[in-house]
């Protein structure tokens, strides 16, 4: 157990429709991560958040937001979903920066998502 | 974007053999990880590596950090059928975004017992 919680575990939904999927990060860390995990497309950086602030971007869609509460949960958003859009979601966090041993990602047993 | 070439893709072998597979790359990586991945779990990290030719063990699993920083490598030694899952390499690149990690596309690990 890495000690990253994400909920909910599965969750079916139609295209066109908005999801929104939660993960609590391990006691301490103030960073958090999102990944998208396709079957042809392997681990897919999205967004990093650093204590509430957005802090790195990577291949995420404007169809898609998140964010990281004062209590340092996070919240990706998935609008306007497409059947494509089905997929494992991963949130990984990690706890400090500067030191490349707090850097370390530890992740969530994931969402799977299906769009139909 | 940044690749990690991770190889083999798959891997289909004996119980009791060992198991060697790699992640390369062009780009330089001042942190290198190993994952393990079981189907519809999160990956779960095995071993890190900070320093280049840092050498670290976990249990029966041997970790390298290259010396060019532009690869590493993951043993098993005496595999078992537990072993079976799909195992990633990430590396954070030089001078990269903190905490951004590059993913290899996975070993899949097919242990026969």
């Amino acid at each position: 157990d890495s000690g990253v919680t994400q909920t909910p575990k599965h969750l079916i939904t139609a295209t066109g429709q908005r999801v929104t999927l939660r993960c609590s990060p391990r006691s301490g860390d103030l960073s958090v991560y999102w990944y998208q995990q396709s079957l042809d497309q392997g681990l897919q950086f999205l967004i990093q958040y650093y204590n509430g602030e957005e802090r790195a971007k990577g291949n995420i869609l404007e169809r898609f937001s998140a964010q990281q509460f004062p209590d340092l949960h996070s919240e990706l958003n998935l609008s306007s979903l497409e059947l494509g859009d089905s997929a494992l979601y991963f949130c990984a966090s990690s706890a400090e920066r500067g030191r490349r041993e707090g850097e370390t990602q530890y992740f969530g047993p994931g969402t799977r998502l299906l769009v139909l | 974007g940044q690749q990690l070439n991770q190889s083999p893709q798959s891997m289909f072998i004996q119980e009791g053999e060992d198991v060697s597979m790699n992640c390369t790359s062009s780009s330089i990586f001042n942190t290198w990880l190993w994952y393990k991945q079981d189907p519809g779990e999160g990956p779960v990290l095995l071993i890190a590596l900070y320093k280049a030719g840092e050498l670290t063990s976990n249990g029966r699993l041997t970790a390298q950090f290259g010396i060019t920083r532009k690869d590493s490598f993951l043993n098993i030694s005496a595999s078992i059928p537990s072993d079976v899952g799909i195992y990633f390499c990430a590396g954070r690149l030089y001078g990269g975004s903190q905490g951004n990690l590059i993913f290899g596309k996975g070993t899949k690990l097919s242990v026969k017992p």
